[in-house]
């Protein structure tokens, strides 16, 4: 286990659902990543947060929402989905500051349908 | 711009051979570099990083690597491979200052016994 622990491990949403993923850390770190995994795709990140600001948001859809209520705690609010946004989501942590060479944590990932 | 390449999607080599996964890479300034494994139904899992200092660096579960500034790579490699070994290879690299860490597609390496 890495500690980064993520929930639901899987989920099937319709496009007109609203859900959210969550994920939490027990490590002490105050930078957190959501992440998206498609197949054959490199993996494309999505949010940084670090000290619960977030600090990078790489032109993500409004219909993906996160949230960082504070530095253990990270959740992904999702809502009219499309079904191209099924993938894996991966979760992360790493002390802070992100752009210093610290290894990212990851959680072993929401695998997402929407059908 | 920062880019990371993955040539091979997939790499066969048989148990007990030493075994090499390539990862070039592209950034502006000076590269933090990391190698990463997947397992199946598995989040990534950390093996190694260079930010500095010697050139070859030595991870996790007898991996290493070695940084070549004039060629740009960041080469994974293991004097011999185990079955256990079998997995997804993903290579990463951050820019200095910045926030981004950009992965390549990754590289599936398979371990015949």
């Amino acid at each position: 286990e890495t500690g980064v622990t993520q929930t639901p491990r899987h989920l099937v949403m319709g496009m007109t659902n609203k859900k959210s993923l969550k994920c939490e850390q027990h490590l002490g770190h105050n930078a957190m990543y959501w992440y998206k995994q498609s197949a054959k795709k490199p993996l494309e990140l999505m949010f940084v947060y670090s000290l619960e600001e977030r600090v990078e948001n790489n032109s993500v859809p409004s219909r993906f929402s996160p949230e960082c209520p504070n530095s253990s705690h990270l959740f992904l609010h999702l809502h009219t989905l499309q079904p191209e946004d099924s993938a894996l989501y991966l979760c992360a942590s790493s002390p802070s500051p992100p752009d210093r060479g610290y290894e990212q944590y990851f959680g072993p990932g929401t695998r997402l349908t929407v059908t | 711009a920062q880019s990371v390449a993955q040539p091979e999607d997939q790499v066969n080599v048989a148990e007990g051979n030493p075994l090499t996964v390539k990862c070039t890479y592209s950034v502006s300034g000076n590269p933090y570099l990391f190698w990463y494994v997947q397992y199946p139904n598995r989040g990534l899992q950390f093996l190694l990083k260079y930010i500095t200092g010697d050139n070859l660096v030595k991870g996790s579960y007898g991996f290493e690597a070695e940084f070549n500034k004039s060629q740009t790579s960041f080469h994974l490699k293991k004097p011999s491979a185990l079955v256990s070994d079998s997995a997804l290879y993903f290579c990463a690299v951050r820019d200095t200052g910045a926030n981004n860490l950009f992965f390549g597609t990754g590289t599936r390496l398979t371990v015949i016994p």
